[in-house]
């Protein structure tokens, strides 16, 4: 079965600078996807960026990326520039690349809080 | 383009009653999925479908059964509610023609069991 871990259950960064979120994952698969989706006070999960394994290129959406280590099965999550917005929690998640059902395995999250 | 909702947001239960939580979406989404999210958790998987008609176990299916009787809609069913039930339960869908893989998640419902 797979597994997902987030070291860090809170982090705290200030307005306008880096963050990084950790996350490692345990598989066997060779194909799969990787996820980290947010979750504000509202409550909304909301998919931040995406990742496919057989794709060396760390993906990135304006101000997020990602640190892809395949062979470390780490997928790290760069946030730039940080915003009072992107106060959430954040959760890495996998996805075996396989027709039937495509679950998601989430991590249990970090809670990171941007200061003013 | 509503993407997927869920009915109600919040309910109280004794224990012992049973309710049905609604999850619809608007995508024509073959995918559905059920997850509850408890403290300091992530979300962990209920039971899904495929299609409609088709329903599968997940990660956490005990105390749950669930119903896809037309495509747009996903019941969740508590036949006798536990206080280890209370949670708040996510539903979500997905089309995964084209290799998107992306699931859209509805806003959530809070139900909690005394």
């Amino acid at each position: 079965a797979q597994t997902v871990t987030q070291s860090q259950p809170e982090m705290s960064v200030q307005e306008a600078e880096t963050v990084t979120l950790s996350c490692t994952y345990d598989t066997s698969e060779n194909n799969y996807y990787l996820f980290w989706y947010k979750q504000p006070p509202s409550r909304q999960m909301i998919l931040v960026i995406r990742q496919e394994a057989y794709k060396q290129q760390n993906a990135t959406e304006n101000r997020f990326s990602v640190n892809f280590q395949k062979a470390a099965k780490s997928f790290s999550l760069k946030i730039s520039d940080s915003q009072l917005g992107d106060t959430a929690m954040y959760f890495c998640a996998f996805m075996k690349r396989r027709g039937g059902s495509e679950k998601l395995v989430f991590g249990k999250g970090t809670k990171l809080t941007v200061n003013p | 383009n509503a993407g997927v909702t869920q009915t109600p947001k919040f309910r109280v239960l004794k224990t012992g009653q049973s309710m049905t939580l609604l999850c619809a979406q608007d995508m024509n989404h073959e995918y559905m999925y059920w997850y509850r999210q408890d403290p300091g958790m992530g979300l962990r998987l209920i039971h899904y479908s495929v299609g409609e008609g088709t329903t599968a176990k997940g990660e956490v299916p005990d105390g749950y059964n669930v119903s896809r009787l037309k495509k747009q809609n996903f019941l969740l069913g508590l036949e006798s509610a536990a206080p280890s039930q209370t949670s708040v339960y996510f539903c979500a869908s997905s089309e995964t023609q084209g290799g998107i893989y992306e699931q859209y998640f509805g806003p959530g419902t809070r139900l909690t069991v005394t």
